[in-house]
């Protein structure tokens, strides 16, 4: 099956700094590649995703690069503020047509902003 | 919209119980997922169903199963309780429709077994 790993497993950064978390997966069949944020005694909430067929996706603050030969895919924070300090996930899926499947999760990275 | 529905948020059990869960997922949607989280093992896959069929299942044990009814509704049952069972259990939905395969939680039922 899928294994996906993901670094660090915390990371802190000052106030409008920029924060990246990579993930690498070992499964070339997957093709795509969602990122949840969890904020303490919260649900898991999509943030962003990448399917296999695009490099980079960006939502304002927030990115995600894919490289499908390296099978890794990172996530881009910029101008980080307090309220992005959270657990974040990223995971791998091979869907199939319009069947998701099964997700396969990284450890997780506890990101902190300090004020 | 209302967004997935996990009941109870909280429960409590003693070894050797059993325990059901229930989701409700987002309206139109059809494929539900279940995920345990905990701090050791992180977010594990349990099973995935999709109209009232099992699709996937994960490596856990056979007291661990499930259901999906005819209105996308699932619930999940644990026999047989251990300590180790205790978690947050949590529910995904998908639309699982071309070009919509985002999955969506709940806030999860965290089980305690003392």
């Amino acid at each position: 099956g899928e294994n996906v790993e993901q670094h660090p497993s915390t990371l802190s950064v000052q106030e409008g700094d920029s924060a990246v978390i990579k993930c690498t997966y070992s499964d070339s069949a997957s093709n795509y590649f969602p990122w949840y944020k969890q904020e303490l005694g919260k649900r898991p909430q999509l943030i962003i995703d990448i399917r296999s067929n695009v490099g980079e996706k960006k939502d304002q603050r927030i990115a995600v690069t894919l490289n499908k030969t390296a099978k890794h895919f990172s996530l881009h924070i910029t101008e980080t503020q307090p309220e992005d300090s959270a657990v974040y996930f990223c995971a791998a899926s091979s869907y199939r047509g319009s069947t998701l499947g099964r997700l396969y999760f990284g450890r997780g990275t506890q990101l902190t902003v300090w004020p | 919209k209302a967004g997935v529905t996990q009941t109870p948020r909280y429960l409590i059990k003693t070894r050797g119980q059993q325990v059901t869960l229930s989701c409700s997922p987002i309206s139109g949607h059809r494929s539900v997922s279940w995920y345990q989280q905990t701090p050791g093992q992180g977010l594990q896959f349990l099973f995935e169903y999709f109209s009232e069929t099992q699709r996937n299942k994960g490596n856990f044990p056979g007291r661990f199963s499930g259901r999906q009814f005819s209105n996308s509704r699932s619930e999940m049952n644990v026999s047989t309780l251990e300590l180790g069972d205790s978690a947050l259990y949590l529910c995904a939905s998908s639309p699982d429709t071309t070009g919509r395969t985002e999955a969506f939680f709940g806030q999860g039922t965290r089980l305690t077994v003392v």
